[in-house]
């Protein structure tokens, strides 16, 4: 079985802040960890993805997210917060043999001048 | 060209009707979702196809039923619509890679269905 949960429903930060939202996996199996990014009235796009291989991963828009087995955890960060970034952030995990996602609840991020 | 697409986008209908959501993906994918979105944005699958096969089926009452004509197209049909059933419902394509678990999906926009 797998679960996510993403600490806060809403983060807000002024532009040019840093941007942390946080993600915390539960995972039987070695998980495959994702972090998706929905505008209003959009689908779900991809920000990025972590499988095997450098715990660090970079994405788009410069988000960047690190996998910590130790902590089970998988925070998405930005150094500099744009207007643009302001969005949903849904942190989730996929693995074994089911082509099968466990979304978080997901995470408002407000951006403030 | 968009890529995964859903109709109707909107769809507001009474209780106790019958309607139905068409996905089609232009991508080339072997599979296809479709996840429901509630008001409070949390996501959850219903059902996955992978090449008009049911890979996925999750605790979905039976008044909804997936239909996969080939593996571009994943319809959802909903009978008897209830109250509950209003939500944002999302359809989703993925390209197999060997590793199911690691697939990247690719959503539709979404279609916001309001049951009065």
């Amino acid at each position: 079985a797998q679960s996510v949960t993403q600490l806060g429903s809403h983060v807000s930060v002024s532009e040019g802040a840093l941007v942390l939202l946080r993600c915390n996996y539960s995972s039987s199996v070695p998980p495959y960890l994702f972090w998706y990014v929905q505008y209003p009235n959009q689908g779900l796009q991809l920000l990025l993805k972590y499988t095997t291989g450098a715990t660090l991963v970079k994405g788009i828009n410069g988000f960047e997210a690190e996998f910590k087995k130790s902590e089970t955890s998988f925070h998405l960060t930005k150094p500099s917060a744009h207007m643009s970034d302001a969005a949903e952030y849904f942190c989730a995990v996929g693995g074994g043999t089911a082509s099968k996602l466990t979304f978080g609840t997901g995470t408002r991020l407000q951006v403030t001048l | 060209d968009t890529a995964v697409s859903q109709t109707p986008k909107y769809l507001v209908t009474q209780m106790g009707n019958d309607k139905s959501i068409k996905c089609e993906q232009n991508l080339g994918h072997d599979t296809m979702y479709w996840y429901k979105q509630d008001s409070k944005k949390f996501l959850k699958i219903m059902f996955s196809y992978n090449n008009k096969e049911l890979i996925i089926n999750e605790t979905v009452p039976n008044r909804f039923s997936p239909k996969s004509p080939d593996k571009a197209h994943l319809n959802l049909h909903i009978n008897s619509l209830e109250l509950g059933d209003s939500a944002v419902y999302f359809c989703a394509s993925s390209q197999d890679g060997g590793n199911p678990g690691a697939n990247v999906l690719t959503f539709g926009a979404g279609s916001r269905l309001t049951v009065l």
